[in-house]
């Protein structure tokens, strides 16, 4: 098993750009889940998923957008990147439930100049 | 804005001792409490899940649980230098919210 893969790892951006940022888990998780971590910080809920056709915001949703076609994938879309959404972004999926685990990818390393 | 608090560090323990981490949280519906473990440049793995009162111990890792005092612990036994990274307390209700993590190293 591949477990939560993400693309790319790292990704230069200029001011104005727009990219998407690739998830993938083959657990058959229902929960998929977008957190960017800057440097020092704990992590912060950017979007979340319950389930296929179902998303809904977390803590820091401005600047982003999500979809959720199938269970499997989960990208997250930067819409006129700004300095601001430099960071580490990581993708989690758990089953849910009272003991959710999260299983994180290895996450995508964005720098916006 | 319900948060979860946790001392940034570095928290610095001698190998062989005990680490204690610590945890308080705001929302006291707060249903299941996490410990994961970041290593530098890594993601997040977690280490523990916790959801009623008390200890619950797995190997050299205990949590501890007081609702009451809405206070979630992390002891580490027989500290080894591989036990060196960023620990987050994750606290879930509705949704997941974490900690900004306490740095810990363990001195050879």
């Amino acid at each position: 098993n591949a477990g939560v893969t993400q693309t790319p790892k790292f990704r230069i951006l200029k001011i104005g750009q727009s990219m998407t940022l690739q998830c993938t888990q083959d657990m058959n998780h229902n929960y998929m889940y977008w957190y960017r971590q800057d440097p020092g910080m704990g992590l912060k809920l950017i979007y979340y998923s319950v389930g296929a056709g179902i998303t809904d915001k977390g803590e820091v949703p401005n600047g982003y957008n999500v979809s959720r076609s199938t269970t499997e994938d989960f990208p997250l879309r930067l819409e006129l990147a700004a300095p601001s959404q430099t960071s580490v972004y990581f993708c989690a999926s758990s089953d849910g439930g009272r003991q959710e685990t999260q299983y994180f990818g290895p996450g995508t390393r964005l720098l916006v100049l | 804005q319900k948060e979860v608090e946790q001392n940034s560090g570095p928290l610095s323990v001698p190998e062989g001792a005990i680490a204690s981490l610590n945890c308080t949280y705001s929302d006291r519906g707060s249903q299941s409490f996490f410990w994961y473990r970041q290593y530098s440049g890594k993601s997040p793995e977690l280490i523990m899940f916790i959801y009623s009162n008390g200890d619950k111990e797995d190997g050299r890792f205990t949590a501890q649980l007081n609702k009451a005092s809405q206070y979630v612990s992390l002891l580490i036994r027989v500290s080894q230098p591989s036990d060196s990274a960023t620990y987050l307390c994750a606290v879930r209700d509705d949704k997941i919210i974490f900690g900004k993590g306490t740095r810990l190293h363990i001195l050879p």
